[in-house]
């Protein structure tokens, strides 16, 4: 059975600050790994999306590393800003009976204060 | 712009009356999903399809059902709401293998009073 894992659930941070968040998942047999952000209230939006032939992916200040062999992945932000501040979460594609749904964790908080 | 449109941004309704909330994209995917998130709980998979007329139950189906006549349209159905499925519902869309990953609606916050 797969499972995600965020850690840490919340993060408070000054503006500015480098940050990483992390993942992990129980089954490495993942063919990619999708990055979301989720505003209070909102919806998601997808940040990146990593396949498994690939280590990373960049978009502005954000980087994303995945790991398969060791069940993780980071999410880096740079130069942290408080338009940052949402809810990030990750998920992996989950293939039962044939057909396919995403695994999500249940997110890391972010805080960046001004 | 891809888009995955949900109907209704609010909704509140009474106990027991029968709830749709639509789910529309643009992209010509196969997949479509519908997901409920509860703070402490995270997201859970109510039911997903990969075909037209074709549905499957994901982990909390239970007082649900789903509509999907055209590609394009998922629609869930609450037949007789009540208070415990007061929630934010979110919808998402993807490709068969999701090379393209996943896109999600902007979500609907479902209030059962």
């Amino acid at each position: 059975k797969q499972e995600v894992t965020q850690i840490p659930a919340a993060l408070s941070v000054p503006e500015g600050e480098n940050l990483v968040l992390n993942c992990s998942f129980t089954d490495s047999a993942i063919y990619n790994l999708q990055w979301f952000r989720q505003d209070p209230g909102k919806g998601l939006t997808s940040l990146l999306l990593i396949q498994s032939s690939q280590r990373e992916q960049t978009s502005g200040r954000l980087n994303a590393s995945l790991d398969k062999s060791s069940g993780r992945s980071t999410l880096y932000i740079a130069a942290s800003q408080p338009g940052d501040s949402a809810t990030y979460l990750c998920a992996v594609p989950k293939t039962q009976g044939g057909s396919e749904k995403l695994v999500f964790g249940k997110g890391t908080k972010l805080t960046v204060n001004p | 712009d891809v888009k995955v449109t949900q109907s209704s941004r609010y909704l509140v309704k009474r106990t027991g009356e029968k709830v749709f909330l639509e789910c529309v994209q643009d992209m010509d995917h196969e997949n479509m999903f519908w997901y409920r998130q509860d703070p402490g709980l995270g997201l859970r998979l109510i039911y997903f399809s990969y075909d037209v007329k074709m549905k499957e139950k994901g982990d909390i189906p239970e007082g649900y059902s789903v509509s999907r006549e055209k590609k394009e349209r998922f629609s869930l159905i609450l037949e007789s709401a009540s208070t415990n499925q007061t929630s934010m519902y979110l919808c998402a869309s993807s490709t068969m293998g999701t090379a393209d990953g996943y896109t999600f609606g902007s979500g609907t916050r479902l209030t059962v009073v």
